[in-house]
């Protein structure tokens, strides 16, 4: 089975802080996706990557870059976290075309 | 713009009751749909999709989905619920945008199952 392993399921940080959120799979996925859930807003996209060192904005980038340096291993950065970036992040992986996205467990960040 | 609806929030059955979760899509195309699961503490896991062909389709854990496209409508239903069900349910859209593939998912539905 496909594995998308997110390195933190719980974190903790203060405002202002630079916080790098990691995401590595193992099925030599192309498509890797940033996904934050919030309750009543369901998965909103913040970030996608299609190859190495690739990227494309989603529907909520402001506040957030990202980093694909290795095809494997894609990664989210709060430059200056804020209270408002609290909130589940998911990581997803996919293989071309629209076949399913596998999901990491997530990380619970929460800024205070 | 592209958009995914689900009306219903929280839902309570009990068990060995018959489940349908409604989701309504607003995309101009022919839809790519999708449902998944997301058990406590866990990420998304696909229950089922339809891209083409029969418009009632199968998926894992006894669950199927109809596609209508008259209604702009793709429920889940399950004839009968089990305890291990309780979870929260996305529905989503896959489009083209932009050159490249992405889903746009619903609110979700969180299903609490009584015994």
């Amino acid at each position: 089975d496909v594995k998308v392993t997110q390195s933190s399921r719980y974190l903790v940080k203060r405002t202002g802080e630079k916080v790098f959120l990691e995401c590595v799979q193992d099925m030599d996925h192309e498509n890797m996706f940033w996904y934050r859930q919030d309750p009543g807003l369901g998965l909103r996209l913040i970030y996608f990557s299609y190859d190495v060192k690739m990227k494309e904005k989603g529907d909520i980038p402001e506040g957030y870059s990202v980093s694909r340096e290795k095809k494997e291993r894609f990664s989210l950065i709060l430059e200056s976290a804020s209270t408002n970036q609290t909130s589940m992040y998911l990581c997803a992986s996919r293989g071309t075309g629209l076949e399913k996205l596998f999901f990491g467990s997530g990380t619970q960040l929460s800024v205070l | 713009a592209q958009s995914v609806t689900q009306p219903d929030i929280h839902i309570t059955v009990s068990e060995g009751a018959s489940l349908e979760l409604r989701c309504n899509y607003s995309y101009g195309a022919t839809p790519y749909l999708f449902w998944y699961v997301q058990s406590p503490g866990q990420g998304l896991q696909l229950l089922l999709k339809y891209f083409s062909g029969d418009t009632l389709v199968q998926g894992i854990k006894g669950f199927e989905a109809e596609f209508k496209r008259s209604q702009s409508s793709f429920n889940l239903r399950k004839p009968s619920v089990h305890w291990s069900d309780a979870a929260e349910y996305f529905c989503a859209v896959g489009l083209f945008s932009g050159g490249y593939n992405k889903l746009i998912f619903g609110a979700g539905t969180r299903l609490a199952v009584h015994p």
